[in-house]
């Protein structure tokens, strides 16, 4: 029930196109999704974080879309550039138990 | 200007042979956490500190171990590393416990066990 599914494990898109990675949770005690963003050698770093009162977010070419009742939330990425290639995971808490269980991660490719 | 700093960035050692990762941090952070990362996996917790309480993850071997001597400095420790170990370790920190505080990662240390 702590689990956090991820896909796709890797994604390839267009210079300029959308990329979409989906997550789902099972935990409905679950109040906080963030995503975060590794680069090859890096440590990760948070991109964005949405919690389940409302069911968008949108920063700059970023986006979360949360489906609450589904227990589905996704990235979308507008105009996706190379420098947007790395490795995304998303991620569940809840309050009380402050351990982030995170899913299996996207590698997201983009091509010129 | 990096905020949380881990040393060093690459180790080697051999099997069995003790092996302790450093980790700072610039922020004044009340909690700090150690990760496992293994080839093309999620982070995993192992422990994480609240100022000077320990909480060590259930499924986290008892070679691991962690010190916490000031705010700004934690250590993992790993008495007798194997082969499984060689890993990516990631030292995180956040302002406090709960959700919506966001977790500041470490470029963190490669660790082969040869």
């Amino acid at each position: 029930q702590q689990q956090v599914k991820q896909s796709p494990q890797s994604l390839i898109v267009q210079k300029g196109g959308i990329s979409i990675i989906n997550c789902a949770y099972e935990n409905t005690a679950f109040d906080y999704f963030p995503w975060y963003q590794q680069f090859p050698g890096k440590g990760p770093a948070l991109l964005i974080a949405i919690r389940p009162d409302v069911s968008e977010k949108k920063e700059g070419r970023f986006t979360i879309s949360f489906n609450k009742s589904a227990k589905q939330f996704s990235l979308h990425i507008m105009d996706s550039q190379p420098g947007d290639s790395a490795t995304y995971f998303c991620a569940a808490s809840n309050f009380g138990n402050e351990k982030l269980t995170f899913g299996t991660g996207t590698r997201l490719t983009i091509i010129p | 200007d990096a905020m949380v700093i881990q040393n060093p960035r690459y180790q080697v050692t051999q099997f069995g042979k003790p092996v302790t990762l450093s980790c700072s941090q610039t922020l004044n952070h009340n909690v700090m956490y150690w990760y496992q990362q293994k080839s093309s996996q999620a982070p995993k917790l192992l422990f994480h500190y609240y100022d000077k309480d320990f909480n060590n993850e259930a499924d986290t071997p008892d070679n691991f171990q962690s010190r916490r001597p000031n705010t700004s400095f934690c250590f993992l420790d790993i008495r007798s590393p194997g082969l499984g170990d060689t890993a990516m370790y990631l030292c995180a920190t956040s302002r406090d416990l709960g959700p919506n505080q966001p977790q500041h990662f470490g470029d963190g240390t490669r660790l082969s066990i040869l």
